[in-house]
């Protein structure tokens, strides 16, 4: 099982070049979810989703959009790249359950805005 | 601003120490308390989690306290050891989780050293 897989594990973008940072998951979750992780901010919700065709706005939705098409995959679109938008990016998959849901990450994506 | 909020931001114990770190929330709505281990270069995974109607969890060497008047808990990691070193998350959730939607704190890095 190859779990949450992420592409590119690093990438380089120029200020206002966009991009997609891809997420695919082979545990057939509802769930997904995309963070940006920052030092000293933890790790932050971009956008989630509850199903093929449903994703709503976390915390720090701006500059990112996503849809949701399969189960599988979930991707995130950087529209116009900005140098505040320098992060590590993790995807997230996970079940819904009685009591308590674990969440499931990818390796991450690291993105470098100059 | 954070949802949650988690102190320390950095520990150093030396091996066999009790390393503890705290958390804080406002949200009376959450339900779901998941602490999540970070090593370097990998995404976060799910050590250990509490619902609000228990005081204490227990899982080998981790330890959750829960104070649900005060609205804390803390991390206690007994037998310290040198491949204890990570980030450590604490998180919040409403509904279980059961939404793909966990908000995290700042983050811990913690430093055994043997």
């Amino acid at each position: 099982n190859a779990g949450v897989t992420q592409t590119p594990k690093f990438q380089v973008l120029k200020t206002g070049q966009s991009m997609t940072l891809q997420c695919a998951q082979d545990m057939n979750h509802e769930y997904m979810s995309w963070y940006r992780q920052d030092p000293g901010m933890g790790l932050r919700l971009i956008h989630y989703s509850v199903g093929a065709g449903i994703t709503d706005q976390g915390e720090v939705p701006n500059g990112y959009n996503v849809s949701r098409s399969t189960t599988e995959d979930f991707p995130l679109r950087l529209l116009s790249a900005a140098p505040s938008q320098t992060s590590v990016y993790f995807c997230a998959s996970s079940y819904p359950s009685e009591g308590s849901t674990e969440a499931f990450f990818g390796q991450g994506t690291r993105l470098t805005v100059v | 601003q954070q949802q949650v909020k988690q102190s320390p931001q950095s520990l150093i114990v030396q091996k066999g120490g009790i390393p503890i770190i705290n958390c804080a929330y406002e949200n009376t709505a959450f339900d779901y308390f998941p602490w999540y281990q970070q090593f370097p270069g990998k995404g976060p995974a799910l050590l250990i989690a509490i619902r609000p109607d228990v005081s204490e969890k227990k899982e080998g060497r981790f330890t959750i306290s829960f104070n649900k008047s005060a609205k804390q808990f803390s991390l206690h990691i007994m037998d310290s050891q040198p491949g204890d070193s990570a980030t450590y998350f604490c998180a919040a959730a409403v509904g279980s989780g059961n939404t793909g939607k966990l908000i995290f704190g700042q983050g811990t890095t913690l430093q055994v050293k043997p």
